[in-house]
């Protein structure tokens, strides 16, 4: 199976701050990389898919790069509602893996 | 718009069985792959199970590999996971997702609410 780590494991940021998290693969993907965005108790929200494409709905603040296997996604602007834990996911292979999430709280 | 709603989730004894459902509208279900994924208590995301819009095709991660079947009613919208012989780690919330991006092994883009599954003595 394709292990993905993330790293940061957790940050604190202000509302404003530009804030990136990096995704490695064990092996390439290709740009088979997925990103989502997870608040306490709810499901998770697919905010990008083939490394940077938006899904319908999500804010331009957000945006996805990287090709093979480091990926990066970046918040330009980061506003309350933002803070969640946010995990990749590659889909080049099965079984689909996810990284094991990276929370942004409040600084 | 599209909707996902879980049911049939609750309290099991291990070695117990339990059928998940997901009631979906808002799209053209059949042709739709269609996902099963779940989370532990506190824990990260584990992709479980995918299926084709026509049900014909299905894979499944090894940890759950001859023990869950994946199906859907395409006449009902509906989508399922029978869960046979259940252990204690098992124990997860339970969410179906429609596979948007159907390159590769696809990817979710839109999740149900999620039912919880606790397998316990």
């Amino acid at each position: 199976d394709i292990q993905m780590t993330q790293s940061p494991s957790s940050l604190s940021a202000s509302v404003g701050d530009r804030v990136t998290i990096t995704c490695r693969a064990s092996q390439g993907i290709s740009n088979y990389l997925a990103w989502f965005q997870q608040k306490p108790g709810k499901a998770p929200k697919s905010l990008i898919y083939a490394t940077s494409s938006l899904q319908s709905g999500v804010p331009s603040r957000f945006s996805g790069s990287g090709s093979g296997t480091d990926f990066t996604l970046t918040i330009s602007s980061l506003q309350p509602e933002d803070f969640a834990t946010y995990y990749c996911q590659q889909y080049n292979s099965y079984p689909p893996t996810f990284g094991p999430g990276t929370k942004v709280d409040i600084k | 718009q599209v909707q996902l709603v879980e049911s049939g989730g609750g309290l099991v004894k291990p070695g117990g069985s339990l059928r998940l459902s997901c009631a979906t509208s808002g799209f053209t279900f059949s042709d739709c792959y269609m996902s099963w994924i779940r989370q532990a208590p506190g824990k990260g995301l584990e992709w479980l199970s995918y299926i084709s819009g026509s049900g014909s095709t299905t894979h499944y991660a090894d940890s759950v590999k001859g023990r869950f079947t994946i199906s859907r009613d395409n006449a009902k919208n509906s989508l399922h996971l029978q869960m046979n012989s259940l252990r204690v780690e098992d124990t997860a919330v339970y969410y179906c997702a429609r596979v948007g991006d159907l390159a590769a092994a696809g990817s979710a883009d839109y999740w149900g609410q999620g039912t919880l599954v606790t397998v316990s003595s």
